[in-house]
């Protein structure tokens, strides 16, 4: 059974730093793209960054990029987003989730973490 | 123009049929992307559902009945969810997703009610 769970949430202050970490079991960690996406109060989905199977393909939603930083630890079976420059629109219930395929630019999403919230004030 | 346009609310009665679109921005062909469907209720992460290109490229998600299907209007620019005899279960927000301008991006959802 496929199994994600995150950690590293809360609060923190505008300007501040977090990493969130995802914890993944239940397949082979190294087959697969892993993907970050979030959910803000009220709000519907957004995708903010994927990478590929070996962390050859990094890529990241344009309100991220250059703020957030993508990484993966295949040994560990460990996901991780490491989240720089906060804003307040940056609180969400944020996602690990599973690619359905190596590559974090194709075959999309299936699996999905229960979420961890950041609040960013 | 939003890249990918939803229909906001839905409402159907069960055991009915309810058909949810999803629209392309002009300029983004539906025939050269894949659709990929989540199903999202209040209080649990989002649901794969299956992901739709055309009848011989598609995939549905893992335990999803076969009441969950995918298709796609071509005339309308659109990718469709169809999802037949609607169970009180059904009732939630559905999102449709597609891969553009090296980003995924998602629809903005429908809600779909069952009454």
């Amino acid at each position: 059974e496929v199994q994600l769970v995150e950690s590293g949430g809360g609060l923190v202050k505008p300007g501040r730093s977090l990493r969130l970490s995802c914890a993944a079991s239940g397949f082979t960690f190294d087959d697969y793209a892993m993907h970050w996406v979030r959910q803000a109060p009220g709000k519907g989905l957004e995708w903010v960054s994927g990478i590929s199977w070996n962390s050859g393909g990094i890529v990241y939603g344009d309100s991220v990029k250059g703020r957030f930083t993508i990484s993966r630890d295949n040994a560990q079976n460990s996901l991780h987003l490491r989240m720089d420059s906060l804003r307040p629109e940056d609180t969400a219930l944020y996602y690990c989730v599973k690619g359905s395929g190596g590559s974090s630019t194709n075959w999309g999403f299936d699996y999905w973490g229960p979420g961890i919230l950041v609040t960013v004030s | 123009q939003a890249v990918l346009t939803q229909p906001s609310s839905l409402s159907a009665s069960p055991g009915a049929s309810a058909s949810l679109t999803c629209t392309l921005r002009s300029g983004i062909n539906v025939g050269t992307h894949k659709i990929h469907w989540y199903q999202k209720k209040p209080g649990s992460p989002p649901r794969f559902l299956l992901r739709y290109k055309s009848d011989l490229d598609n995939q549905q998600g893992s335990g999803v009945p076969s009441r969950f299907s995918g298709s796609r209007d071509g005339s309308a620019n659109a990718g469709i969810l169809l999802i037949s005899g609607l169970q009180s279960e059904d009732e939630a927000d559905y999102y449709c997703m597609i891969w553009h301008n090296s980003a995924w991006v998602f629809g903005g959802g429908t809600k779909l009610t069952v009454l």
